[in-house]
C-alpha cells in the first residue's frame, strides 16, 4: 500500500532556533498534502494545504511565516517551524491524498521545544 | 462550516464486550469517512474507509456505516480486547480535499 514517510519522528529544540519536518510519499505522488497538529487531549487540526509548485493554503490562524511549507516535488513536502517556541510544542503529522483510496498519513512528529 | 462530533468522548467498558462509537457531521456532502485509531504519542492508523455512496465496511472484528444523509456514522467493535484501547477518530473528507476530524473517542478496555 501508499506509505508517507515522515522524518524525524521526534525532536526536541531549544526555543529560537528552527525545526524542519519531511514528509515523503514512496509509492505515489501526492499533488497535494496536508499538514496537521495535535495539541495533548485534543483534536488533529488542519494547519495548512501544500500544492506541489505552488504556494501552500494556510488555515486561519497559522502564522505562515512561522510554519514555513515547501512542496518542491511530488514525493516531498516539508514543514519548517521556525523561531520554534515552548508553545509550538506539538504532534505534527502530515498527510498525502490517495484519490478513491483515502488518505496516508505519516507516523507524526514529536516537537517539544525547550 | 463541516463539523464533526464524536459521542462519547471516553468509553471504558470490560473485556468481550461489544461497543458502539458514535460519529456525527453537519454538512452531508462529503467525499468519504475515514475511521482512524491513534495510539499514545502516535501516527493514525487507518481502520475503515466509507466512501460517500457506500453504507458500510467491515474489517475483522470491526463494522462501520454510514448514513450520508442524516450525517452519521457509527463504528462497531466486536468482542473488545485490551489490545483495542486507543482512540478512535472519525474524519470527513470533503469534495476539496480537506479532511476534518472529530475530537476523537478514548476507549479503555478493561482486562
Amino acid at each position: 500500500g501508499a506509505v508517507v514517510s515522515q522524518h524525524p519522528s521526534w525532536v526536541i529544540c531549544k526555543s529560537g532556533t528552527s525545526v524542519k519536518i519531511e514528509c515523503r510519499s514512496l509509492d505515489f505522488q501526492a499533488t497535494t498534502m496536508f499538514w496537521y497538529r495535535q495539541f495533548p487531549k485534543q483534536s488533529l487540526m488542519l494547519m495548512a494545504t501544500s500544492n506541489e509548485g505552488s504556494k501552500a493554503t494556510y488555515e486561519q490562524g497559522v502564522e505562515k511565516d512561522k510554519f514555513l511549507i515547501n512542496h518542491a516535488s511530488l514525493t516531498l513536502s516539508t514543514l519548517t517551524v521556525t523561531s520554534a517556541h515552548p508553545e509550538d510544542s506539538s504532534f505534527y503529522i502530515c498527510s498525502g491524498a490517495r484519490n478513491t483510496l483515502g488518505y496516508t498519513f505519516g507516523s507524526g512528529t514529536r516537537l517539544t521545544v525547550v | 462550516k463541516q463539523e464533526v462530533t464524536q459521542i462519547p468522548a471516553a468509553l471504558s467498558v470490560p473485556e468481550g464486550e461489544n461497543l458502539v462509537l458514535n460519529c456525527s457531521f453537519t454538512d452531508s456532502a462529503i467525499y468519504n469517512l475515514q475511521w482512524f485509531r491513534q495510539d499514545p504519542g502516535k501516527g493514525l492508523t487507518s481502520l475503515l474507509l466509507i466512501q460517500s455512496s457506500q453504507r458500510e465496511q467491515t474489517s475483522g472484528r470491526l463494522n462501520a456505516s454510514l448514513d450520508k444523509s442524516s450525517g452519521r456514522s457509527t463504528l462497531y467493535i466486536a468482542a473488545s480486547q485490551p489490545g483495542d484501547s486507543a482512540t478512535y477518530l472519525c474524519a470527513v473528507r470533503e469534495r476539496d480535499d480537506k479532511i476534518i476530524f472529530g475530537k476523537g473517542t478514548r476507549l479503555h478496555i478493561l482486562p
